[in-house]
């Protein structure tokens, strides 16, 4: 258990739709990173979080959105939900920057139909 | 644009059998070159941060090396449990990551 959690588990959802991911990160760490994986594409890069600024930004398409939380909790959304959507989604989060160790949580399995 | 290549793509190895998994990167200034372990369903875990080329780092029978151009992780005797896929990443100096396809390592006992 990497300390990281991630709601929901899954998720079925429909062309057109919108879905909010979610992410708590280990206690005490400040940056939270958001990862897709699937499998034509591998594991890519969306967006990163620092103490509630935005970092850095990776491939992340304008139908997707995240932020940071006063809390520290953070959540992607995503819009207008696209077959090509369906992916594993994971959240990371590490105490100080990128130099940091990344902790990763179990992921949402996202299923657009 | 950054780029990650990672090779091969799968290696079978019986146990015991000592190899080697290359990444090589192009990227616009690295601030670090990264090595994860992911098993099946589950989230990448971390293995090892690499920053300048020469540095080294080890953790049980894994090492990994960098120099300019590339990296290498080996696997040194391994067991079945080592059995996974290793993703590397880099990091450029805009903090964007980019990430291999990853080497899926099958370990036969």
């Amino acid at each position: 258990d990497s300390g990281v959690t991630q709601t929901p588990k899954h998720l079925i959802t429909a062309t057109g739709q919108r879905v909010t991911l979610r992410c708590s990160p280990r206690s005490g760490d400040l940056s939270v990173y958001w990862y897709q994986q699937s499998l034509d594409q591998g594991l890519q890069f969306l967006i990163q979080y620092y103490n509630g600024e935005e970092r850095a930004k990776g491939n992340i398409l304008e139908r997707f959105s995240a932020q940071q939380f006063p809390d520290l909790h953070s959540e992607l959304n995503l819009s207008s939900l696209e077959l090509g959507d369906s992916a594993l989604y994971f959240c990371a989060s590490s105490s100080q920057g990128i130099r940091e160790t990344q902790y990763f949580g179990p992921g949402t399995r996202l299923l657009v139909l | 644009e950054d780029q990650v290549t990672q090779s091969p793509e799968a290696l079978r190895l019986q146990e015991g059998e000592s190899s080697s998994l290359n990444c090589s990167y192009t990227v616009s200034g690295l601030r670090g070159l990264f090595w994860y372990r992911q098993d099946p369903g589950k989230g990448p875990e971390f293995l090892f941060t690499l920053y300048s080329a020469g540095e080294e780092k080890e953790k049980e029978r894994l090492k990994a090396t960098l120099t300019k151009k590339e990296s290498f992780l080996h696997i040194t005797a391994p067991k079945p449990e080592d059995s996974a896929t290793y993703l590397c990443a880099v990091q450029a100096n805009d903090y964007k990551l980019s990430f291999g396809a990853g080497t899926t390592v099958t370990v036969r006992a």
